[in-house]
């Protein structure tokens, strides 16, 4: 069966450090990825998503980046966080989409 | 760019009442709907989703929504609500890699 692993489950980083989260899929190949982020009193916006590995799409401008190294692997980054970052970030693959279980970021 | 409306954004009601949230998008072509739902505490986990044939679709924990394609409209409904149907509620449409949520509605349901 499919699986999706995200993580860090919660991360509080200071104004101005770097970022990297990891999200892992597994039991499946060539899945469709997607970043999420889900900022609080807002619904839920695109911020990337992947069709193959070295393949990414921007929905939003913003100072985060994001890379597909390998087929059932999508990393998030950022090299300067922002206050605004902070939110709760979901990945997710597939249609309908499956997703992980997110990572709470507290930007501080 | 398609975009998605829940023009309900809170939304508060008592056990067994009935619920229906509404659910617009923008979007001329061939699109697959789906309803998300999150309880407290927990991740996102799909309610239900429409692809093509019957526009009323059947759900899980009783939700139902309905397609309505000439007012591009998916919305939701249960009959009578619980107390543990508290949760953020999400439409998505999808159109080709694209998906786009709605900015969702928070339903409480008081016991």
């Amino acid at each position: 069966s499919q699986t999706i692993h995200q993580w860090p489950a919660t991360l509080v980083q200071p104004v101005g450090s770097p970022l990297s989260l990891e999200c892992t899929v597994e039991g499946t190949s060539n899945p469709n990825l997607y970043w999420y982020r889900q900022a609080a009193g807002r619904g839920l916006q695109l911020l990337f998503y992947s069709v193959g590995i070295g393949q990414i799409s921007s929905e939003v401008p913003q100072n985060l980046s994001a890379s597909r190294p390998q087929d059932r692997q999508f990393i998030l980054s950022s090299k300067k966080l922002l206050l605004s970052d902070s939110g709760f970030y979901l990945c997710a693959w597939g249609r309908p989409l499956h997703f992980g279980n997110g990572t709470r970021l507290t930007v501080t | 760019a398609q975009s998605v409306s829940q023009h309900n954004h809170h939304v508060i009601l008592s056990e067994a009442a009935s619920l229906e949230l509404g659910c617009n998008y923008s979007y001329g072509g061939t699109v697959n709907l789906f309803w998300y739902v999150q309880y407290p505490g927990q991740h996102l986990q799909l309610l239900l989703k429409y692809f093509s044939g019957d526009p009323l679709v059947k759900g899980i924990k009783g939700f139902e929504a309905e397609f309505i394609k000439s007012k591009f409209s998916f919305n939701l409904r249960k009959p009578s609500v619980q107390w543990s149907d508290t949760a953020e509620y999400f439409c998505a449409v999808n159109a080709g890699n694209m998906l786009t949520f709605g900015g969702g509605t928070r339903l409480m349901v008081k016991p």
